[in-house]
């Protein structure tokens, strides 16, 4: 199984350019996740689906849209690039069954927006 | 609210002493506790996480981490430090509140540097 994977590894972008970060698990998860992070700012939550065909907001998806594709995928689009997009982002799944349920990462995407 | 403070930006230990992240969390109603670790260009991965139950948990790598309600804090523990545990350490809480989903708040992290 390859868990969770994530493209591309590495982006520059220049301000106002457009990308989507893709993202598919392999685990039959029913949640996903899109966080980014900042040094000293740990993981923040951009957006999440806790199942298929739902999305929701988290702490900061301004600037974010994201699309579930299906079970398996779930993307994230900046429709603008700004500088404050640089990051580095993760996708996560969990089964979503239950409150403690542990989530899976994807080895990251480091994004540089000029 | 619901939060989790990683009180340390930096731990420094050296190889074979006993080390300790510390963590302490704000939660309404039963916490849902849990560590990552995060190697260098790497994804967070799963250490540890506490339910209910013994206040001692167990997990990944000879980590483990306890419980304390009334100091509010889940400390990850190991007894004998490696160079290879050097990474940054993750405590995180459930977020209970909403019902569309299980979500989980992220401490800010703790680089663990363990020197040979």
């Amino acid at each position: 199984n390859a868990g969770v994977t994530q493209t591309p590894k590495f982006q520059v972008l220049k301000t106002g350019q457009s990308m989507t970060l893709q993202c598919a698990q392999d685990m039959n998860h029913n949640s996903m996740y899109w966080y980014r992070q900042d040094p000293g700012m740990g993981l923040r939550l951009i957006y999440y689906s806790a199942s298929e065909g739902t999305t929701d907001k988290g702490e900061v998806p301004n600037g974010y849209n994201v699309s579930r594709l299906n079970k398996r995928e779930f993307s994230l689009r900046l429709e603008s690039a700004a500088p404050s997009q640089t990051s580095v982002y993760f996708c996560a799944s969990s089964d979503g069954a239950s409150k403690s349920d542990t989530q899976y990462f994807g080895p990251g995407t480091r994004l540089t927006v000029l | 609210a619901q939060s989790v403070a990683q009180p340390e930006d930096q731990v420094n230990v050296a190889e074979g002493n006993p080390l300790t992240v510390k963590c302490t969390y704000s939660v309404s109603g039963n916490p849902y506790l849990f560590w990552y670790v995060q190697y260098p260009n790497r994804g967070l991965q799963f250490l540890l996480k506490y339910i209910t139950g013994d206040n001692l948990v167990k997990g990944s790598y000879g980590f483990e981490a306890e419980f304390n309600k009334s100091q509010t804090s889940f400390h990850l523990k190991k007894p004998s430090a490696l160079v290879s545990d050097s990474a940054l350490y993750f405590c995180a809480v459930r977020d209970l509140r909403n019902t569309g989903g299980f979500k989980t708040i992220f401490g800010a992290g703790t680089r663990l540097f363990v020197k040979a």
